[in-house]
């Protein structure tokens, strides 16, 4: 009954360190979308994945951020030299490939803290 | 560009009564309309969902309302109880040459006195 797997729950870097953030998606599920939610704000779209293939990387920020899902394996989320701006929950959602009217299911997140 | 918009950010109802979450839209192109549940420190949990086609959809003491002309769609939840304390997001999902996009609004969060 493995739902959509994060790890880790938390992460603290310093400034200037790399954070590196996982997702397995839900069994079945192909698709894999990433979220930012700041303190007091909402989710904001960051990347939409398939399997080794960016499908819409419109909300990535143009610098520093890079995802990928590889064939084998979960998506990254990888952010190189971490600024404090960067503190804030991610989230990752799975979807499956088969029928455009399917809800999204989200992971319960990672925490990264940048000190 | 916000495409989907709740413009309440906080809702308070007492317990027994009908808690009612609003949200807009602006792209006519969405056909297929969500809410989530999200407690503090968990990922958003799916609730409820509505197509395009049909303009209301049930589940329990959880309802979608969908009026495409508007615009709008809306959360009913009756009778509301102290666990639905909450932060409620709506969200939007459409095709669109770069696949299945959702857009998600900013979230009111319900409290729901005892």
């Amino acid at each position: 009954n493995a739902g959509v797997m994060q790890n880790p729950r938390h992460l603290v870097r310093r400034r200037g360190q790399e954070a590196r953030l996982r997702c397995s998606p839900m069994k079945g599920h192909s698709h894999v979308y990433w979220y930012r939610q700041l303190p007091e704000e909402g989710l904001k779209f960051m990347v939409y994945l398939q399997k080794e293939n960016i499908i819409d990387e419109s909300g990535m920020p143009k610098e520093r951020f890079s995802a990928e899902f590889p064939k084998e394996g979960p998506s990254i989320l990888r952010i190189q030299q971490v600024v404090r701006g960067d503190s804030a929950a991610y989230f990752c959602a799975s979807s499956r490939l088969d029928s455009f009217n399917s809800p999204l299911h989200f992971g319960n997140g990672t925490r990264l803290t940048v000190t | 560009d916000q495409q989907v918009k709740q413009n309440s950010p906080s809702l308070s109802v007492q317990e027994g009564r009908i808690s009612i979450l609003n949200c807009d839209y602006t792209n006519s192109m969405f056909d297929y309309f969500l809410w989530y549940k999200k407690y503090p420190a968990e990922g958003p949990t799916f609730l409820i969902s509505i197509s395009s086609i049909k303009d209301k959809n049930e589940d329990g003491r959880f309802t979608v309302f969908l009026n495409k002309s508007a615009k709008h769609l809306s959360l009913h939840i009756v009778p509301s109880q102290p666990g639905d304390s909450a932060v409620y997001f709506c969200a939007a999902s459409g095709l669109s040459n770069t696949g299945n996009q959702f857009y998600f609004g900013t979230g009111t969060s319900l409290t729901v006195i005892p």
